[in-house]
């Protein structure tokens, strides 16, 4: 499986964009970039993904790299409720659903 | 209504003895599947089901038996547990093997 860096953790304020970095020099043309996150005692929850182009829902938007080897989940305006562990995970479309969770980022967010 | 539902929230038990943990979901999904989150929070998938036949089996020791009676329902059967099986299992569906996974709110089992 290709691998994905993210930085251990980051912090924020409330109500200020939030750019999470994800590295994954790897990737292969099949691959999809998903972004979960996880809150605190919950299963991960689905947030974004994208294959090449930049994405945008009502959650967050992903801004993919001209190379694909990297790509950012943009959080626009932090609340404390988006404090959680975020995963970037690549998977090609051949991989079943086969979801390889790495450490992740852990995202604080301050009041 | 939940989407993803998990039975038992918490489940502590002695060595060698054997549980099963429920997982149901209501959103028509064709596949499933199970995940282990160890003490040191790595999420790993274990099983994946889709329309009732195995897809993915990772290693995992063949004391872990999963379970789909019908495409609502994957359960997990553990037999002889051990200390080492104490983690968070979680269950999750999809669509389809390339879609969105939604999650269940876990089973902490907690063997001693």
């Amino acid at each position: 499986d290709a691998k994905t860096t993210q930085p251990n953790s980051m912090e924020s304020n409330e109500e200020e964009p939030v750019h999470l970095p994800c590295n994954h020099s790897t990737i292969s043309g099949t691959d999809y970039i998903h972004w979960y996150r996880q809150l605190p005692s919950q299963g991960p929850e689905y947030v974004i993904h994208g294959l090449t182009s930049n994405v945008n829902n009502r959650m967050a938007s992903l801004a993919i790299a001209e190379d694909r080897k990297s790509s950012t989940l943009i959080l626009h305006r932090a609340t404390l409720r988006d404090a959680a562990v975020y995963y970037c995970i690549l998977s090609p479309r051949t991989s079943y659903g086969k979801l390889t969770f790495g450490q992740g980022t852990i995202l604080t967010v301050h009041p | 209504d939940t989407a993803v539902s998990q039975t038992p929230k918490y489940l502590v038990t002695q060595m060698g003895n054997d549980k099963s943990i429920k997982c149901e979901q209501n959103l028509g999904h064709d596949t499933m599947y199970w995940y282990k989150q160890d003490s040191k929070k790595f999420l790993k998938i274990m099983f994946s089901y889709n329309n009732k036949e195995l897809i993915i089996n990772e290693t995992v020791p063949n004391r872990f038996s999963p379970k789909s009676p019908d495409k609502a329902h994957l359960n997990l059967h553990i037999n002889s547990l051990e200390l080492g099986d104490s983690a968070v299992y979680f269950c999750a569906s999809s669509g389809g093997v390339t879609d969105t996974q939604y999650f269940g709110p876990g089973t902490r089992l907690t063997v001693l």
